[in-house]
Formats: C-alpha cells, structure tokens, sequence
C-alpha cells in the first residue's frame, strides 16, 4: 500500500482538462510544500513534471499545473494531447525520518 | 547536459548479492544529494534510499533496511547499491536520480531479476 493515495486512472478527450489528486497526511503532502509530479511513458524513466507543489522545470508545457490543499495535492492537465497518455506519480517529503520521500501508487491517464 | 546511467543488474539467485552503479556526468556530481528509486514490474515507484553529497546522512527504506548499502565516491561521479540477502520482492528495475527534495533527473534504469 502506497503512502500517498492516487486514483488508478483518469482520463479525458483531447483539449479537455483533467484533474489528478493526491492525498496524504499532515506529516507529508499537508506539512512540507515539497510535492512532486512525475510522468512516465511505458518503458521509459519518470519525468519531473512539477516540483515544489507547483512549480515546472524548464521545458514542461503550461499545460501542466500542480496545486495543494490541505493535505491534498492536484495535478491538472489543460488541452489535453495524446501524448500527455501517460502513469503519474506524485511524492512527498515526509520529514528528516526513517523514509523522507513518499509516493503514490500512480494513476494512469488515458486520453480518449 | 545532465546524465545517468545505471548498470549491474541481472538475473541472481535468492540471497545472493549484486552491486548497481550509477554513472553521473554533466553536473557537479560532489553537489548533489542522490537517491536509488525502484520499480517493480507493473507497479509503481518506490523509494529505497538516498545519501547526502559528502555521504555523510544515509536514509534506506524499511524494506531494504540491514540488506542494502548505499555508497558514492565523488572522485568518480559516481553512485552505488550493494544489495545482499536479495528476495524475490527485490525483482524490480532500478533507478539513481538527483535528489534536489525533487527527483530532478533520472537515469534510464537497471533490471533486477532475483529468481532461483
């Protein structure tokens, strides 16, 4: 069982926008704003999408935003394009303790 | 730019014993903190451990816990695992990424296959 909490799967028409949530506690997602969103491809390594809750790394679309509430925090899609199909992950900091980064179990996004 | 390559997986028995390595170029590798992230087959992600840039703060995973050793030597820019006392559990592919809290860059991959 994961420590964050992921739908396993969303999905949306191209152009549209989807919303992926990510919930865990306040000793993770709700204490530090150290969420992170990966995307990975099939066969290949996870990209750093989004970092610091919402922050993107250079070359991401802004398509791509994250957001936090709470103890929960969000991934959105805007415009949806076929190659945004993809697993997401998102992880937490979880403190200077036995295991300091937390994932979800990942929600695969299907665009229809 | 920003490279990692890992090698040194395969195919070992249970309870054997097999060292990753993690290959770092195009940065300061002496820097950065980095961490070891492992996938089993059509699972998620899973955190296993991560070392401080002087090596000196260590954190591993309860499930790796007395069986896995994370190391670098920054006068090679590069990363390792020892993994000992292996189990089928442990059959993952295994990733190095640059720890910046962020995984910021990740290597390709190894694949572990612990199977008798």
């Amino acid at each position: 069982q994961s420590a964050l909490t992921q739908p396993p799967s969303a999905s949306g028409s191209p152009g549209q926008s989807v919303t992926i949530s990510c919930t865990g506690t306040s000793s993770d997602v709700g204490g530090y704003n150290y969420v992170s969103w990966y995307q990975q491809h099939p066969g290949k390594a996870p990209k750093l999408m989004i970092y610091e809750v919402s922050k993107r790394p250079s070359g991401v679309p802004d398509r791509f935003s994250g957001s936090k509430s709470g103890n929960t925090a969000s991934l959105t899609v805007s415009g949806l394009q076929a190659e945004d199909e993809a697993d997401y992950y998102c992880s937490s900091y979880a403190g200077s303790n036995n295991s300091p980064v937390v994932f979800g179990g990942g929600t695969k996004l299907t665009v229809l | 730019q920003v490279q990692l390559v890992e090698s040194g997986g395969g195919l070992v028995k249970p309870g054997g014993s097999l060292r990753l390595s993690c290959a770092a170029s195009g940065f300061t590798f002496s820097d950065y903190y980095m961490s070891w992230i492992r996938q089993a087959p059509g699972k998620g992600l899973e955190w296993v451990s991560y070392i401080s840039s002087s090596g000196s703060t260590i954190y591993y995973a309860d499930s790796v816990k007395g069986r896995f050793t994370i190391s670098r030597d920054n006068a090679k820019n590069s990363l390792y695992l020892q993994m000992n006392s292996l189990r089928a559990e442990d059959t993952a592919v295994y990733y190095c990424a640059r720890d910046t809290v962020d995984l910021d860059y990740w290597g390709q991959g190894t694949l572990v296959t612990v199977s008798s």
